[in-house]
């Protein structure tokens, strides 16, 4: 069975620009959440989708944004890209919204580094 | 928003001994969950505490979900080098929506 997917795993940005990234769930689970991770901030919720719809979102600016597809596919943008946004962007998926513990996984993540 | 305070941030102990780390909050989670985490990888789950109270076993590893719901704290037992990595905590809430991440703590393994 094949884990969570999340493509590219590395991108290299200049400010200003967008960027957009992809993660494919587990098959089955319609629920997808993004992650960032920085050695500042450590780990922050960025927003989860279900059934293609934005159920929550975090505390972050609306150059963030995201969006699900009929396959539960999801993708995040940013755009006019800062310097802070470099980051590891982590997609978690699971079944269900809120059916962590066993139940969720994460991907390994795309590394964005913006220059 | 909410924090977790995990400690401690860095540890470095030598191989076969036990380890422990802990997690503080000053909000109620419903779910607390710790992962461990390598470079270049996504976190992985370790162990889930769904009550209060709850201890709960996987291997070497030992997890107790606080009975104020506001902590919870992980102990790995004989450490060995591949415990290497960076461990956090995470809380859930009652509504099931998010997760809540501790700063991590840094484990080094000495063989």
């Amino acid at each position: 069975k094949a884990g969570v997917t999340q493509t590219p795993r590395y991108l290299i940005k200049t400010r200003g620009q967008q960027v957009t990234l992809s993660c494919s769930p587990i098959s089955g689970h319609r629920s997808v959440s993004w992650y960032q991770q920085t050695p500042g901030q450590g780990l922050q919720f960025l927003f989860e989708y279900f059934s293609e719809t934005q159920r929550n979102k975090g505390n972050f600016p609306g150059r963030f944004s995201g969006r699900q597809f009929s396959n539960s596919r999801s993708e995040m943008n940013v755009s006019t890209l800062e310097l802070g946004d470099s980051a590891l962007y982590l997609c978690a998926s699971s079944r269900e919204p809120g059916t962590w513990g066993t139940e969720a996984f994460f991907g390994q993540g795309t590394r964005l580094t913006v220059v | 928003g909410q924090q977790l305070n995990q400690s401690p941030q860095s540890m470095f102990i030598q191989e076969g001994e036990d380890v422990s780390m802990n997690c503080t909050s000053s909000s109620i989670f419903n779910t607390w969950l710790w992962y461990k985490q390598d470079p270049g990888e996504g976190p992985v789950l370790l162990i889930a505490l769904y009550k209060a109270g709850e201890l709960t076993s996987n291997g070497r590893l030992t997890a107790q979900f606080g009975i104020t719901r506001k902590d919870s704290f992980l102990n790995i037992s004989a450490s060995i080098p591949s415990d290497v990595g960076i461990y956090f905590c995470a809380g859930l809430d009652y509504a099931g929506n998010m997760l809540t991440f501790g700063g991590g703590t840094r484990l080094m393994v000495k063989p």
